[in-house]
């Protein structure tokens, strides 16, 4: 079965670059999040979209911004890159009228430098 | 306080013997609990969806406690597959979840 799809897998910036994610969810899913996990930690929520809107919004830096298009893909956009921010980026996706279990892609594995 | 607190473990078990962990959630109004898993660096799988009922999928069994606020996972049968971070997760009535720091499991042969 397809799953979600994350590009790239990896990255490497340096500090105070711009870094851009992409995320493809599962077909005729409807619904994308992104979670951040930091080394040895819990993924952390940063935001979500539900049919191209954003739905919810958890503790994503005002240096970051994200959007869903209409093919329901999504980007989040990282500005300004710190040290801080080297972590692996989750895109999950779910569709919405099936109890939104939450099916996550391989990740990207972003180090600022 | 995190929302979802687990026992971190790690929980050192021998192939074929059952396994148990539980977590707990602060949240009352928590609507949807799972329990995935992770691999070292990997993203979390869908282990299985909890429903207030109980309910089982092969060697996983996973209870709901509404009442007391906790998820239990149990392995019976261990496999050395099955060695890896549990995260018990809860979603409450918005779109993120929320994450347990996680159970780590280890069968060894």
């Amino acid at each position: 079965a397809a799953g979600v799809i994350q590009s790239p897998r990896h990255l490497i910036k340096e500090k105070r670059e711009t870094a851009t994610l992409k995320c493809y969810p599962i077909p005729r899913h409807d619904t994308v999040y992104w979670y951040q996990q930091g080394p040895g930690q819990d993924p952390q929520f940063l935001i979500s979209f539900y049919e191209k809107m954003q739905s919810d919004k958890g503790s994503i830096p005002d240096r970051f911004s994200a959007q869903q298009f209409s093919d329901y893909h999504s980007e989040l956009n990282m500005s300004s890159l710190e040290l801080g921010d080297s972590a692996l980026y989750f895109c999950a996706s779910s569709l919405e009228a099936a109890g939104r279990e939450q099916y996550f892609g391989p990740g990207t594995r972003l180090t600022v430098t | 306080r995190k929302e979802v607190e687990q026992d971190p473990g790690p929980f050192n078990v021998p192939e074929g013997a059952t396994v148990a962990f539980n977590c707990t959630y602060s949240n009352s109004a928590s609507q949807s609990f799972f329990w995935y898993r992770q691999d070292c660096r990997k993203e979390p799988k869908l282990l299985m969806s909890v429903y207030s009922s109980g309910n089982e999928d092969g060697r996983f069994t996973a209870q709901l406690n509404r009442a007391s606020q906790y998820i239990s996972l149990l392995i019976r049968d261990s496999k050395l597959s099955d060695s890896a971070t549990y995260l018990c997760v809860v979603n409450g009535n918005d779109y993120k979840l929320s994450f347990g720091a996680g159970t780590t499991v280890t069968v060894r042969a």
